[in-house]
């Protein structure tokens, strides 16, 4: 069975810093691209940013480039999102992600974890 | 810009079957979607891919009541013999070289 599982969120002061990671079981993760979606609750779903099963491609969303780092680690079937510079619009719901296809920009989202919160408060 | 469409609410009665719709800009109307339902309080769920034939692959587990069809730029998920755990929001999904863009959802509701 596949599971995401993600950690790492919490309360923060705007422009500091958080990283989540999401500990992937029961596939290959690294014949994978994973992705990163965040959801304001009550609102709807946003792609924030993915990663090719190789890491030689990364993809962001302009509400982020510039300030997060997506990263994986192929050996620990593992996935990471550096924030930084964090904003009060940052702050959601954030779901680890895998999708069907090894590209980032190929495949559907076909597994998704339970989503770890992100709070950015003064 | 990629624009993916989809009415805020449906609703239908226990046991009917209702049939969303999610609709792709002009420019995008022969890509993929996907269908992914989040019940209250839940992480979404994937429930199938559609393609722009009408075919589509079902993720796993997902029940035969849910079916995913394609008519020009719109792509349309049914669901029959409504369930009252059907109530959730469904959105769907699209992508290609540049771009992942999410509908805005359908709440719907199974009365």
């Amino acid at each position: 069975e596949v599971q995401l599982v993600e950690s790492g969120g919490g309360l923060v002061q705007p422009g500091r810093s958080l990283r989540l990671s999401c500990a992937a079981s029961g596939f290959t993760f690294s014949d994978y691209a994973v992705h990163w979606v965040r959801q304001v609750p009550g609102k709807g779903l946003e792609w924030v940013s993915g990663i090719s099963w190789n890491s030689g491609f990364l993809a962001y969303a302009d509400s982020v480039k510039g300030r997060f780092i997506v990263t994986r680690d192929n050996a620990r079937s593992s996935l990471y999102l550096q924030m930084n510079s964090l904003r009060p619009a940052d702050t959601a719901l954030y779901y680890c992600v895998k999708a069907d296809d090894n590209y980032v920009w190929s495949g559907a989202f076909d597994h998704w974890g339970q989503g770890t919160p992100v709070s950015v408060s003064a | 810009q990629v624009v993916v469409t989809q009415s805020p609410s449906a609703s239908a009665s226990l046991g009917a079957s209702v049939k969303l719709t999610c609709t792709l800009d002009s420019g995008h109307s022969n890509f993929p979607i996907a269908w992914h339902q989040q019940q209250p309080g839940k992480g979404p769920r994937y429930l199938m891919k559609v393609k722009s034939d009408g075919s589509h692959i079902k993720g796993d587990g997902i029940p035969d009541r849910f079916s995913g069809s394609s008519s020009g730029a719109e792509r349309y998920l049914t669901i029959s013999s409504l369930q009252s755990d059907d109530e959730a929001d469904y959105y769907c999904q699209t992508w290609g070289t540049g771009f992942r863009v999410f509908g805005g959802g359908t709440k719907l509701s199974v009365l």
